[in-house]
Order: structure tokens, then sequence, then C-alpha cells
């Protein structure tokens, strides 16, 4: 692996199921991050962690939980989807939370 | 409340210079950052800066005026390639990054 991977690519879920969304890095950053991208506003920030073993809450959290049991993985649960939770989700990294982000492919997830 | 604002959509010609623009109100500064996104991929990382004046990189150079709370991006030399969407984002005093809707540049032949 070479920088951040996401999984899946895409999915179309039904709403109600519940889903994960994978996210790891090979750079040894200390920092991790959940944005959701939805058209005409801004990344926005659903969680984040500084280090492995410690979270915390963004502008956007509601409906969604994250993990970080070590610095490479940080996967973003939804556990019960909803057709407002239809987006592109970017998982990003960093050397420490003052350093510039680098960011994973996407993943494109549809509710229904 | 912390707002970014940039223009939605920006036009240029190839081989010209274009400056896209960004003013910010946050709940503190540590620095800006621009970052360049083509349609269905992930953003890339630009530029940053903290303290006042011109970072200049390559063909692209970016400027800040914190009492102003303004910075703009410049693309010199245009290319088709250059077409893209161009983020700007405000890392907060919580050491969050705080970012505007993009602004979508076109390059015509």
């Amino acid at each position: 692996i070479a920088g951040i991977t996401q999984a899946p690519t895409s999915q179309i879920l039904a709403a109600g199921r519940r889903m994960t969304l994978r996210c790891t890095q090979d750079m040894r950053h200390n920092a991790m991050y959940w944005y959701r991208q939805d058209l005409g506003l801004g990344l926005r920030l659903i969680h984040y962690s500084n280090t492995a073993g410690t979270t915390g809450k963004g502008e956007v959290p509601d409906g969604y939980s994250v993990s970080r049991a070590n610095t490479d993985d940080f996967p973003l649960t939804l556990a019960s989807a909803v057709p407002s939770q239809t987006s592109v989700y970017f998982c990003a990294s960093s050397w420490d939370d003052t350093d510039t982000q680098y960011f994973g492919p996407g993943t494109r997830l549809t509710v229904l | 409340g912390q707002n970014i604002d940039q223009p939605t959509e920006m036009t240029a010609t190839e081989g010209a210079i274009v400056q896209i623009n960004c003013t910010y109100q946050t709940s503190g500064f540590n620095g800006l950052f621009w970052y360049q996104q083509h349609a269905g991929e992930a953003p890339t990382f630009l530029s940053y800066n903290v303290l006042d004046g011109l970072e200049e990189k390559g063909r692209f150079s970016s400027f800040l005026s914190r009492s102003k709370g303004y910075s703009y991006l410049l693309l010199k030399e245009l290319q088709m390639k250059d077409s893209a969407s161009y983020l700007c984002a405000v890392m907060d005093s919580n050491y969050q990054l705080i970012w505007g809707a993009g602004t979508k540049l076109i390059i015509k032949p």
C-alpha cells in the first residue's frame, strides 16, 4: 500500500442497514479524519482521531461512530443508514493535528 | 460562526493567468491551505500559508493577508489539466480545518 486506501469504492445501501467504511494508511500518521462532501458544501468533518486509542467528534457526528484500535486503521460505521447520509466520504491523515492532511480516494455511498 | 467564502465558478483561457480569492472568518487561525480536486477524485494538497505574503511553487502561488482575512491562489500559464475545483481551508484555534465550498475552474482552449 502507498498512502491511504478506502473501501468500498462505492456502495448502494438500503435505509436502516448497518455499514462500515474502511480506511487504512501506511504513512505512520498519528492523526486521521473522516469527512463527507456534498454538492455545494465544503468538506465537513465527521470524526477525527489525533492518535491511536483516542477519537473526537467533528461538525456532523450524529449517526456515525469510529474507532482507532491501531495507527493504521480508522473505520467509520453507520449504525442505521438514512437517505441524508448519501454522500461522498473521504478519509484523510496527517502526521499530527497541525500538519497537512492527505486524502484517500473516497467512498461514494447512496442510501435508498 | 465560522465562514469561508470563495467564488462558485470561474472561467479562464488556456495559457492565461487566473486568481481565485478566498475570504475567511474563523475562531482563531493556524494556517490556510489550498487543495486541488479533479472531478470524481480526492483533494490533493497545493499550498500552505501561515505568515503574510506570497508563497510561490512553480506555476502556482498563494498569498495571505491575516489582517484582512484574505487569501488568493494564482495560477499562471494555465493548462487544460488545471480544470478542477480549488478548495480553500483554514485551520482554526482547535486545529480543525474549516473548508470553503470550492471554486470550479473551467479552462477553455
